[in-house]
């Protein structure tokens, strides 16, 4: 079975300042994708930025990128340049690839961390 | 992406009735899911549901309590039956993008049962 460990219940930042969100998982897949979603006090899960294994290159999305160690199964988040409308539950989400060409599988989903952007 | 949608947004429902909660998906998909976000918490998957099918339902999770319809590739139903306190959560549906392998989620269900 897969699991998902996010071992930072909260963390604060400044405005303009960088952080970044850990998380680790563990499986026996070779072939996966992972995510992270951004829930904010509207409760929206709101995708963020996502992984497909498979590649090695880092995803970005313009301020949020990843940092992918396969072998480590670690896929931290780092938000540059924090805004206050980051402030929110940040989940990190494993997903199975199944079949050719993707997968429709559920989300295995970290407790979360709750970000505060500080003005 | 997706964009799906949900209703209600929220009900405040008495102990012991049942509310049926809705997902539209703007476009056909094969599978759809259902996700249940207690207070505080994160979020567990109650089951999936497949068009044509019998929902499947994850380990603490029974049909009688949770019986999901899928009439179409589009839509999808989630009843909370005979409920209890203890059912008080955000119920979430989701589904994948066109031609993606990410999942997209509805805005969410806040259910309170007094």
């Amino acid at each position: 079975a897969q699991t998902v460990t996010q071992s930072q219940p909260e963390m604060s930042v400044q405005e303009a300042e960088t952080v970044t969100l850990s998380c680790t998982y563990d499986t026996s897949e070779n072939n996966y994708y992972l995510f992270w979603y951004k829930q904010p006090p509207s409760r929206q899960m709101i995708l963020v930025i996502r992984q497909e294994a498979y590649k090695q290159q880092n995803a970005t999305e313009n301020r949020f990128s990843v940092n992918f160690q396969k072998a480590a199964k670690s896929f931290s988040l780092k938000i540059s340049d924090s805004q206050l409308g980051d402030t929110a539950m940040y989940f990190c989400a494993f997903m199975k690839q199944t079949g050719v060409g993707g997968s429709q599988g559920n989300l295995i989903f970290g407790k979360g961390t709750k970000l505060s952007v500080k003005p | 992406s997706a964009v799906i949608s949900q209703k209600p947004s929220r009900d405040i429902c008495q102990r012991g009735t049942s509310l049926t909660i809705q997902c539209q998906v703007d476009s056909q998909v094969t599978m759809m899911f259902w996700y249940r976000q207690q207070p505080g918490q994160s979020l567990t998957l109650i089951a999936t549901a497949n068009q044509g099918s019998e929902a499947t339902y994850e380990s603490g999770f029974v049909i009688d309590k949770f019986p999901i319809s899928r009439p179409n590739l589009t839509f999808s139903t989630l009843t909370v039956s005979n409920m209890s306190p203890e059912d008080s959560s955000i119920y979430l549906c989701s589904a994948p993008g066109k031609n993606t392998d990410t999942q997209y989620f509805g805005p969410g269900t806040r259910l309170t049962v007094l």
